[in-house]
């Protein structure tokens, strides 16, 4: 099973600041199949980015994904008081699917 | 649109079974696997498994222990069984859609979430 580990837990920012959110996979991810998920308290997760890199329908552009093999970020320029959530990635393409551990980004 | 139930409050050592209803959309349609997540409070996201209507299953094999989803076509709803509970099942509980693009495609679609607590 491929473990996700995302860093930093907790990201305190003020809105219009730049986030950068790590996540780190144990082996190689074929294909860049890296998702990445915002969840607000109460509601479920909402797909932001997949393919590493590829906005989900609706997805502002502030929003933004990168990295390749075992490195993957996500970006958000420019919080918005809407951004403040926990996010998530995760492995998809073939079973089993994995999720990393989540960081809040939490308002300064 | 999608829509979990479930009991809420079931016993240790007792099976859950939840129901994930879906409207606006056939189940049957091929080009999709139904899935279920949760997430135990305060924590992060679980994969259980997911299922395509022509009864394909995919289970996380970390769960180590009977667990079963199914699809009930002619009620557009799909099915989630999980036995022999302890506390550290009780968890919200999602129903999601994933294409088959790239295989098990990310959730693209969520329901709610049903909580289920697991006490005697």
């Amino acid at each position: 099973e491929i473990v996700l580990t995302q860093s930093p837990g907790t990201l305190s920012l003020s809105p219009g600041q730049r986030a950068t959110l790590s996540c780190r996979a144990s082996q190689r991810i074929r294909s860049n199949y890296i998702a990445w998920y915002q969840q607000k308290p109460g509601q479920a997760p909402r797909l932001l980015i997949y393919g590493a890199s590829t906005r989900a329908t609706g997805i502002p552009d502030r929003f933004s994904g990168s990295g390749s093999g075992t490195d993957f970020t996500l970006t958000i320029s420019g919080l918005e008081p809407e951004d403040f959530a926990v996010y998530y990635c995760q492995r998809y393409g073939d079973s089993p699917l994995t999720f990393g551990g989540g960081t809040k980004v939490e308002i300064k | 649109q999608l829509q979990e139930s479930g009991p809420g409050l079931v016993k240790p050592s007792e099976t859950l079974s939840l129901t994930c209803n879906v409207s606006g959309a056939s189940i049957i349609r091929s080009s999709y696997y139904w899935g279920w997540v949760r997430q135990p409070p305060g924590k992060g996201l679980e994969w259980l498994g997911s299922v395509h209507y022509s009864g394909s299953i995919y289970l996380n094999p970390s769960l180590k222990r009977p667990v079963s989803t199914s699809v009930d076509t002619s009620n557009n709803q799909f099915s989630l069984k999980l036995t022999s509970l302890t506390a550290a099942d009780t968890a919200v509980y999602y129903c999601a859609r994933q294409g088959m693009i790239f295989g098990f495609d990310p959730f693209d679609i969520w329901g709610r979430g049903t909580m289920v607590t697991v006490s005697a």
